[in-house]
């Protein structure tokens, strides 16, 4: 099964900034604006932060923001703090009888 | 507020099946579509598949195609996901989780450890 291509791993001092990047094609991140972020700390359950590209679902700070240019979608972390450390998700509506597709996964380390 | 409650943790010999279920509140059973996507130990979430609750249509991954299948009981807001020919790389945490804006997920259930052991 395909899956969209993030960095391993990221990392950044606390108040610094980190960006997640979230390759795809034009079957999926590229041909939607459907593309969704999701933090999951060990043991837990996924959480959305950011949706349609670019959106905060009621609750998430402002401080998580979302991007896209072409078939390569970004999460930014401002202003890191402890409790941003945790696996990242991207994901997106795919074409071609997929329906839907996650990343790798980015484990984001507060230094 | 939205709720969504999974069965438990459930053991099963290899060529078995499992069925999860997944009960959800809060919230118009009927309008929200819901997801099953799981996750094996250190490894990455994969989505398996999803279901209009309205109409009982579904959609699923390719890969696991011709082993799953997601059914839904309306009258109890209940969903259900039964996965066949277990195998043993088939233990993971299986999460249901309803659909939100725009191809998201925006509530997850807690999870449902299905451990494939001889």
């Amino acid at each position: 099964q395909s899956a969209l291509t993030q960095p391993p791993s990221a990392s950044g001092s606390p108040g610094q900034s980190v960006t997640i990047s979230c390759t795809g094609t034009s079957s999926d991140v590229g041909g939607y604006n459907y593309v969704s972020w999701y933090q999951q700390h060990p043991g837990k359950a996924p959480k959305l932060m950011i949706f349609e590209v670019n959106k905060r679902p009621s609750g998430v700070p402002d401080r998580f923001s979302g991007s896209k240019s072409g078939n390569t979608a970004s999460l930014t972390v401002s202003g890191l703090q402890a409790e941003d450390e945790a696996d990242y998700y991207c994901s997106s509506y795919a074409d071609n009888n997929i329906h839907y597709v996650f990343g790798t996964g980015t484990k984001v380390t507060v230094l | 507020q939205v709720q969504v409650v999974q069965s438990g943790a459930d053991v099963k010999k290899p060529g078995a099946s499992v069925k999860v279920s997944c009960q959800t509140s809060g919230y118009t059973f009927i309008t929200y579509a819901v997801h099953w996507v799981r996750q094996a130990p250190g490894q990455r979430l994969e989505w398996m598949g999803w279901i209009s609750p309205d109409n009982g249509h579904t959609k699923y991954s390719q890969k696991f195609q011709g082993r799953v299948t997601i059914t839904r009981d309306a009258s109890a807001s209940t969903v259900y996901m039964d996965l066949s020919s277990l195998r043993y790389e088939d233990t993971a945490v299986y999460y249901c989780a309803r659909a939100g804006s725009a191809w998201s997920i925006d509530y997850w259930g807690q999870g449902t450890l299905v451990t494939v052991s001889s």
